[in-house]
């Protein structure tokens, strides 16, 4: 069973503060999904990476996909109040049949 | 204009009871799948159509039954209720099977009481 294991899962820092959510796995993908959850929505995609050592970024938010394809992190600088949500990596199994697997995700909360 | 449109946003209901949920796509995607968050915010797929035709099913206790009348819709019946089945169900869609990135429903959260 492939997984997807997210740290930390909780996460209270202060609005300025700067952190770092890791995804990782024993396994290779040919991709790597982020996803943010607010209260009472449904996941929204960030971003997608696709190459090793690949980094992108969308603001205060940056994205890499491991040399190898088997881990990603997440930093975000200057944490503001607006990026408080569940963040949730994803990646595609290997049965070709389009499920998407997702990580437990990390609960950030960001206080002013 | 709601891209994946799901309803009620709340259902609270006895358990033994039958409920359904709906889903609705306007994207024109080709896939589109059933969610299963628990309290933990776990998410675990249940079932994804690709045009009309199953193309995965988890396991599932056989009590939930997706229906594809067309690729913009899919819904989901749960018979017999059970306390365990409380959860937010989450529809998405996807334009290719197993590439890209999913569109979610804002969900809907089923209490079982």
């Amino acid at each position: 069973t492939q997984l997807l294991e997210q740290s930390p899962q909780f996460l209270s820092i202060q609005e300025g503060e700067n952190l770092t959510v890791y995804c990782n796995s024993s396994s290779v993908f040919s991709s790597l999904q982020w996803y943010r959850q607010e209260p009472g929505e449904g996941p929204v995609l960030l971003v997608t990476v696709v190459t090793g050592g690949e980094v992108k970024k969308l603001k205060r938010l940056t994205f890499q996909f491991g040399d190898a394809r088997k881990d990603s992190s997440l930093h975000i600088t200057a944490a503001q109040p607006g990026d408080t949500g569940l963040y949730l990596c994803a990646a595609y199994g290997s049965s070709n049949t389009g499920k998407l697997i997702f990580g437990q995700g990390t609960t950030l909360q960001v206080k002013p | 204009d709601t891209a994946v449109s799901q309803t009620p946003k709340y259902l609270v209901t006895q358990m033994g009871n039958d409920k359904s949920i709906k889903c609705e796509q306007n994207l024109g995607h080709d896939t589109m799948y059933w969610y299963k968050q628990d309290s933990k915010k776990f998410l675990k797929i249940m079932f994804s159509y690709n045009n009309k035709e199953l193309i995965i099913n988890e396991t599932v206790p056989n009590r939930f039954s997706p229906k594809s009348p067309d690729k913009a819709h899919l819904n989901l019946h749960i018979n017999s209720l059970e306390l365990g089945d409380s959860a937010v169900y989450f529809c998405a869609s996807s334009q290719i099977q197993g590439t890209g990135g999913y569109t979610f429903g804002s969900g809907t959260r089923l209490t079982v009481v």
